[in-house]
C-alpha cells in the first residue's frame, strides 16, 4: 500500500533561519504530492501540490521539491517568520478509493514547526 | 465566509452512548470526507461518499457511521462511543475535478 514518512515531529529554528523538512514516500505508479498545513484551532490546507511532471512547487515563501529516484519530496523556506509556526503535513495523493475515481490522501504524521522564544 | 463547518466544535459523550458529529459544505462539492487526527498518526480516513445517500468505507470504518442525506451534508455517527474513539474529527469536501481537499475547522469529542 501506499505510505509517507515524516521522521521528524517537531523542528525549532529562530526567526529567520532556514526551515527543511524531508518526507520519504512508498507508493506504485505516478503520485501526486502534497504539503498541508495546520495552525492552531484549525483543519489542515494545502500549501503546495508537486506533481512528478514538474518536480516542484512554491506558495507563500515556501518551495517543495521532489525526487523520484530517492522517492523523497521536501519542503523548504529561506527565511522562517512567527507567522509560520504550524504542523506541516506532507502528503500522498492521486490514488483512486476503491470504486469512485474519489482521491485518497495519504498523511505523514506532521512536523510541528515553531520559533524559539 | 467559512466553507466547510463542522458541529459541534468540541462535544464530550460518555462510553456506550451515542454521537453525531455534522458537516456541512456550501462549495458544491461532490466528494465529502470524514477523518481523525490522533497525535502521532496525522490524519486517518474513515469514511467518505461522492453522491447524496451513499457512503463508502476508508481506511479505518470500525465504530463509525456515515450519512449523506444531501450534497451538502455529511454525519458521522458512534453508535456506541468507546474511549479510544477520543479524538479530533475533520471533515473534508473536494470537486471530482481537482485533488485538493478543503477541510473543516475539526470537533473535538472527548469520550469519558
Amino acid at each position: 500500500g501506499n505510505s509517507v514518512t515524516q521522521m521528524q515531529g517537531q523542528v525549532t529554528l529562530s526567526e529567520e533561519e532556514f526551515l527543511f523538512i524531508n518526507c520519504t514516500y512508498s507508493t506504485t505508479g505516478y503520485p501526486t504530492l502534497f504539503w498541508y498545513v495546520q495552525y492552531p484551532g484549525e483543519g489542515p490546507q494545502l500549501l503546495l501540490k508537486v506533481t512528478t511532471a514538474n518536480n516542484k512547487g512554491s506558495s507563500r515563501g515556501f518551495e517543495a521539491t521532489y525526487d523520484k529516484g530517492t522517492t523523497s519530496f521536501h519542503l523548504q523556506k529561506a527565511s522562517v517568520q512567527e507567522s509560520d509556526s504550524a504542523v506541516y503535513y506532507c502528503v500522498l495523493g492521486g490514488f483512486d478509493l476503491p470504486g469512485t475515481g474519489s482521491n485518497r490522501l495519504t498523511f505523514g504524521k506532521g512536523t510541528k514547526f515553531s520559533l524559539i522564544p | 465566509e467559512a466553507a466547510v463547518t463542522q458541529s459541534p466544535r468540541s462535544k464530550v459523550a460518555v462510553t456506550g452512548g451515542k454521537v453525531t458529529l455534522s458537516c456541512h459544505q456550501t462549495n458544491n462539492h461532490d466528494y465529502m470526507y470524514w477523518y481523525r487526527q490522533d497525535t502521532g498518526h496525522g490524519l486517518r480516513l474513515i469514511h467518505y461518499s461522492y453522491v447524496a445517500d451513499s457512503t463508502e468505507k476508508g481506511d479505518i470504518p470500525d465504530g463509525y457511521k456515515a450519512s449523506r442525506p444531501s450534497q451538502e451534508n455529511f454525519s458521522l455517527i458512534l453508535e456506541l462511543a468507546s474511549l479510544s474513539q477520543t479524538a479530533v474529527y475533520f471533515c473534508a469536501s473536494r470537486d471530482s475535478n481537482y485533488a485538493e481537499q478543503f477541510f473543516g475547522p475539526g470537533t473535538r469529542l472527548t469520550v469519558l
